[in-house]
């Protein structure tokens, strides 16, 4: 594909029932993040893959949020029993590695009611 | 680990007057500076970006300075127009790990 590809791009989802959002990067990219953007906020980091090294988990708020990247390529980001604070943009990038520009995806907006 | 602070938070211009947004950063081996725009419902695109063995880059009407020794680098936009009303972030690749560390963002609204 052309660019980071993110699925799906909306999600309502009922308080405490489980999601998943998945990230297809720029094929042939080794680094991938995972972002939350809040309503008018900035970019807080979750999660971090590069190639086979272990994810840098640093910036996942909560036990609740886990994320894995399968074959190096598609990463998919769960988040278990939702709260209404999940609520936000959760933003995807992929880089080829190293200090290169991040493309980023068009996001998935995830509502919890 | 690397952090990064941006201001100002918010900034209103009028049309054709300049904006410049600041931004730290604490590790001093950080080596990388891009700037990215975002677009309302869109994701975050790379407009320019610096690295520590250049003290300045200009791309059109936008400019990028660096400050190696005082760890801050700024974005100057000259001759704004409406279409540059954005969400604008800084960032700093972690020397480590390559890790992006954003900044909080900055709100531009030229006003025409």
């Amino acid at each position: 594909g052309a660019g980071v590809s993110q699925s799906p791009s909306n999600k309502v989802t009922e308080k405490g029932k489980d999601v998943e959002l998945r990230c297809d990067p720029i094929s042939g990219h080794t680094a991938l993040y995972w972002y939350r953007q809040s309503l008018g906020q900035g970019l807080e980091f979750l999660i971090y893959f590069q190639g086979n090294s272990a994810p840098d988990k640093s910036g996942l708020p909560s036990d609740r949020f886990s994320a894995e990247r399968t074959g190096g390529s598609v990463s998919t980001l769960t988040i278990q029993r939702t709260q209404q604070e999940d609520s936000a943009v959760y933003l995807c990038a992929s880089t080829p590695g190293g200090d290169t520009e991040a493309f980023f995806g068009q996001g998935t907006r995830l509502t919890v009611v | 680990g690397e952090n990064v602070e941006q201001h100002p938070s918010t900034l209103s211009v009028q049309e054709g007057d300049s904006a410049v947004i600041k931004c730290t950063y604490s590790d001093s081996a950080s080596n990388y500076f891009p700037w990215y725009k975002q677009e309302l419902g869109k994701g975050p695109q790379l407009i320019i970006d610096i690295r520590s063995n250049v003290g300045e880059k200009k791309d059109q009407r936008i400019a990028v300075t660096l400050n190696k020794t005082a760890k801050h680098f700024s974005l100057h936009i000259t001759e704004t127009q409406p279409e540059d009303s954005a969400v604008y972030f800084c960032a700093a690749m972690d020397s480590g790990t390559y890790k992006y560390i954003f900044g909080t963002g900055t709100r531009l609204k030229v006003l025409a």
